[in-house]
C-alpha cells in the first residue's frame, strides 16, 4: 500500500522560530511536492523536487525553503515563522513521467496543521 | 500562472440526488484533468481523471466530462450517498509534471 507520511499532524510554533516539516514516501517516487491549503484558496504549490538535491519554486515560495537529500524524504523549512504561515501543509509524491506523457497521480500525506503564534 | 475556477464552493444535496461540480481554465496547453476527494482529516485522494483525447469517462457513480473548446470540465456524482460528503478539488497539469488545483467544493449529502 502506497504511503506518504508527514512528521507531525499538529504543530504550534512561535513567531520567528525555525520550523521543519518532514515528509517521507515509500513508493520510490522521483517527484515530491509541498502545498499549503487555506480555506477558499485550495491547494497552492510552494516547492517541488523532481530528483535528489533538485528543487524548483512553485507559486508561493516566499518565506520557505526545501531540502531533498534523499529520494524518499522532502523537507519544508520556514526560516523565520510568521503568523501568516499558519496553515495546513500537504506533502505529495508522484512518479516522474517521460515528457511526452500526460500527467499522473499525486499521492498525498495526511497533512500538518501548523499554527504560528 | 494558470488559474482554475471551481464552482460551487459548497453544495448540499439529499441522498440519492446527483451532484455536479464544474471547473473552468484558461491554458489551452493543459491535457490532464484529475479530480481529488479530501475527507476530513486526510490528504486529497485521486478519484478519477481524464486526458484531453477523451470527452467523457465514467467509473461507477462518478463521471467526468471535458470540453476542451470551451475550456471546462465537470465532475458528476449520481445516486449520492452520505459517504460522498467531502471536499472535492479539480486540477489540471501545468508545466512539467505539476498540477494547479481549483479552490475546492464542499459537498454535503444529507440522509
Amino acid at each position: 500500500d502506497v504511503k506518504v507520511t508527514q512528521s507531525s499532524r499538529y504543530l504550534v510554533k512561535r513567531t520567528g522560530e525555525k520550523v521543519f516539516l518532514e515528509c517521507v514516501q515509500d513508493m520510490d517516487h522521483e517527484n515530491m511536492f509541498w502545498y499549503r491549503q487555506d480555506p477558499g484558496l485550495g491547494l497552492r504549490l510552494i516547492y517541488f523536487s523532481y530528483d535528489v538535491k533538485m528543487k524548483e519554486k512553485g507559486d508561493i515560495p516566499e518565506g520557505y525553503s526545501v531540502s531533498r537529500e534523499k529520494k524518499e524524504r522532502f523537507s519544508l523549512i520556514l526560516e523565520s515563522a510568521s503568523t501568516n504561515q499558519t496553515s495546513m501543509y500537504l506533502c505529495a509524491s508522484s512518479l516522474r513521467l517521460a515528457e511526452n506523457l500526460l500527467g499522473n497521480e499525486q499521492f498525498f500525506g495526511p497533512g500538518t496543521r501548523l499554527t504560528v503564534l | 500562472g494558470e488559474n482554475v475556477e471551481q464552482h460551487p464552493s459548497t453544495l448540499s444535496v439529499q441522498e440519492g440526488d446527483s451532484a455536479v461540480i464544474k471547473c473552468t481554465y484558461s491554458d489551452s496547453a493543459s491535457n490532464y484533468f484529475p479530480w481529488y476527494k479530501q475527507e476530513l482529516g486526510k490528504g486529497p485522494q485521486l478519484i478519477i481523471d481524464i486526458r484531453s483525447n477523451v470527452g467523457e469517462k465514467k467509473d461507477q457513480r462518478i463521471a467526468v466530462t471535458l470540453n476542451k473548446t470551451a475550456k471546462h470540465f465537470s465532475l458528476h456524482i449520481t445516486e449520492t450517498q452520505p459517504e460522498d460528503s467531502a471536499v472535492y478539488f479539480c486540477a489540471l497539469n501545468t508545466g512539467f509534471q505539476k498540477l494547479v488545483f481549483g479552490t475546492g467544493t464542499r459537498l454535503l449529502v444529507s440522509p
